[in-house]
């Protein structure tokens, strides 16, 4: 079985600063993938980025980066020069054996102006 | 960009009525499912659906719950007779392939009342 800790419920940044949000995970397989969701006060789940497990160098889109560190099963998420919009849950997720996505409970972003 | 559509956006019923929610996934998209998250809670995955057929389901996908691909276009979830603890929101997703990961991309989700 998968699972997947976020244990951060509530985060904040200031804008235009660095945030790292953490995710840790469990899995038994060895082909797996990890994702980031994004879900704003419109409740809608959007893919922020995703780290396939066999790859070594870390994920990044924009803005978004992660550090996934597989021995330690610890796949964060850093938001740079944070902005108003990136304010959501965060929701980390996992994908392996099956195609059902495993979620976190999720992390609450703040971004103070 | 092509999108996962949900309708409605919000539905409430009487305890012990049927309901049906609707999605039309993006139309390259091979794989479907429906995932709930309970308000304040995680979300959950329900049931996948690939080439007419279900091929995984959860412990909470019981005989209450049913998929459909009616017209091979829309992908519904039939909930029959509701309880008080299937108010949700209710998330459809479809997936394609891509070098070997299937990335599912989710509608804007129903939420169900249930009353």
């Amino acid at each position: 079985a998968q699972t997947v800790t976020q244990s951060q419920p509530e985060m904040s940044v200031q804008e235009a600063e660095t945030v790292t949000l953490s995710c840790t995970y469990d899995t038994s397989e060895s082909d797996y993938y990890l994702f980031w969701y994004k879900q704003p006060p419109s409740r809608q789940m959007i893919l922020v980025i995703r780290q396939e497990a066999y790859k070594q160098q870390n994920a990044t889109e924009n803005r978004f980066s992660v550090n996934f560190q597989k021995a330690a099963k610890s796949f964060s998420l850093k938001i740079s020069d944070s902005q108003l919009g990136d304010a959501a849950m965060y929701f980390c997720a996992s994908q392996g054996g099956s195609e059902k996505l495993v979620f976190g409970k999720g992390t609450k972003l703040t971004v103070n102006p | 960009e092509p999108e996962v559509t949900q309708t409605p956006s919000h539905q409430v019923t009487q305890m012990g009525q049927e309901v049906i929610l609707r999605c039309v996934p993006i139309s390259n998209h091979l794989y479907f499912y429906w995932y709930r998250q309970i308000l304040g809670q995680k979300v959950e995955f329900l049931v996948s659906f690939y080439n007419n057929e279900i091929s995984e389901k959860s412990e909470i996908f019981d005989d209450q719950f049913s998929v459909e691909r009616p017209d091979g276009s829309n992908f519904t979830l039939k909930i029959r007779s509701t309880k008080l603890e299937d108010s949700a929101m209710y998330f459809c997703a479809s997936a394609r392939e891509v070098r070997g990961v299937t990335e599912a991309f989710f509608g804007q989700g129903t939420r169900l009342t249930v009353v």
